[in-house]
C-alpha cells in the first residue's frame, strides 16, 4: 500500500524556522515527483510547492517563494519543507501528497502553528 | 495564475439526489483538471483526473465532465458517505491552483 506520512509540525514563533519531512513507502519514491500543499484553519486547499522525482526542478507558490525550500532524499524515500521567516498566515496543516499534477496519495498531514 | 472559481460554494442535498458543482477556470486549462472529496480532519482524496477520468476505487457514482475553462462534478446518486468538501484543481500550468471548495451538506 502506498503510504505517505508527515512529520516536524508544531508551533513557532513569527520569523523562526521549521522543517517537515514526510517518508513515503510502498512505492518507488525516486520515479515520482512530490507536492506539498497546505489548508489554513477552516479555510481551502492552497498548493504550496513541488519538485521533480530527481529534485533537479523545483516549484513555489508566490507565497513561500524565497522562504521555504522544497527537497528529498531518494535514497531514504522522503520529502523535505524547509520553511524559514514564518508568519501567520503560514499557519496551517501541511500535506505531502505523490505526483505534481494530479495528486493520488496524500499524507495525514502535519499542523504548523506560527504565534508568538 | 489561473483562477479557479466554483459554485455554489454550499449545496444542501438529501440523500439519493443528483447534484452538479461546477468549477470555472480564468483560462483555458484544455482537460488537465482533478476533482478532490475532503471530509472533516482527513486528507482529500482523488475522485476524478484529466476531467473525466475516474479514480480507482472510486463509486461509478461520481463523473466528471469538460474541457477548456467549464468543467462539472457530478453525483448521480448521492450516498450518506458523500457529505463532504468537493474541490477542484488544474494542472495546466505552475502554480497549481484549487478552486475555493463545495460544501455538500445534508438538506
Amino acid at each position: 500500500e502506498e503510504q505517505l506520512l508527515e512529520s516536524g509540525g508544531g508551533l513557532v514563533q513569527p520569523g523562526g524556522s521549521l522543517r517537515l519531512s514526510c517518508a513515503a513507502s510502498g512505492f518507488t519514491f525516486s520515479n515520482y515527483a512530490m507536492t506539498w500543499v497546505r489548508q489554513a484553519p477552516g479555510k481551502g486547499l492552497e498548493w504550496v510547492s513541488g519538485i521533480s522525482g530527481s529534485g533537479d526542478t523545483t516549484y513555489y507558490a508566490d507565497s513561500v517563494k524565497g522562504r521555504f525550500t522544497i527537497s528529498r532524499d531518494n535514497s531514504k524515500d522522503t520529502l523535505y519543507l524547509q520553511m524559514n521567516n514564518l508568519r501567520g498566515e503560514d499557519t496551517a496543516v501541511y500535506y505531502c501528497a505523490k505526483r505534481e499534477g494530479v495528486l493520488d496519495v496524500w499524507g495525514q498531514g502535519t499542523t504548523v502553528t506560527v504565534s508568538s | 495564475d489561473i483562477q479557479m472559481t466554483q459554485s455554489p460554494s454550499t449545496l444542501s442535498a438529501s440523500v439519493g439526489d443528483r447534484v452538479t458543482i461546477t468549477c470555472r477556470a480564468s483560462q483555458s486549462i484544455s482537460s488537465w483538471l482533478a476533482w478532490y472529496q475532503q471530509k472533516p480532519g482527513k486528507a482529500p482524496k482523488l475522485l476524478i483526473y484529466k476531467a473525466s477520468s475516474l479514480e480507482t476505487g472510486v463509486p461509478s457514482s461520481f463523473s466528471g465532465s469538460g474541457s477548456g475553462t467549464e468543467f462539472t462534478l457530478t453525483i448521480s446518486s448521492l450516498q450518506p458517505d458523500d457529505f463532504a468538501t468537493y474541490y477542484c484543481q488544474q494542472y495546466n500550468s505552475y502554480p497549481r491552483t484549487f478552486g475555493q471548495g463545495t460544501k455538500v451538506e445534508i438538506k
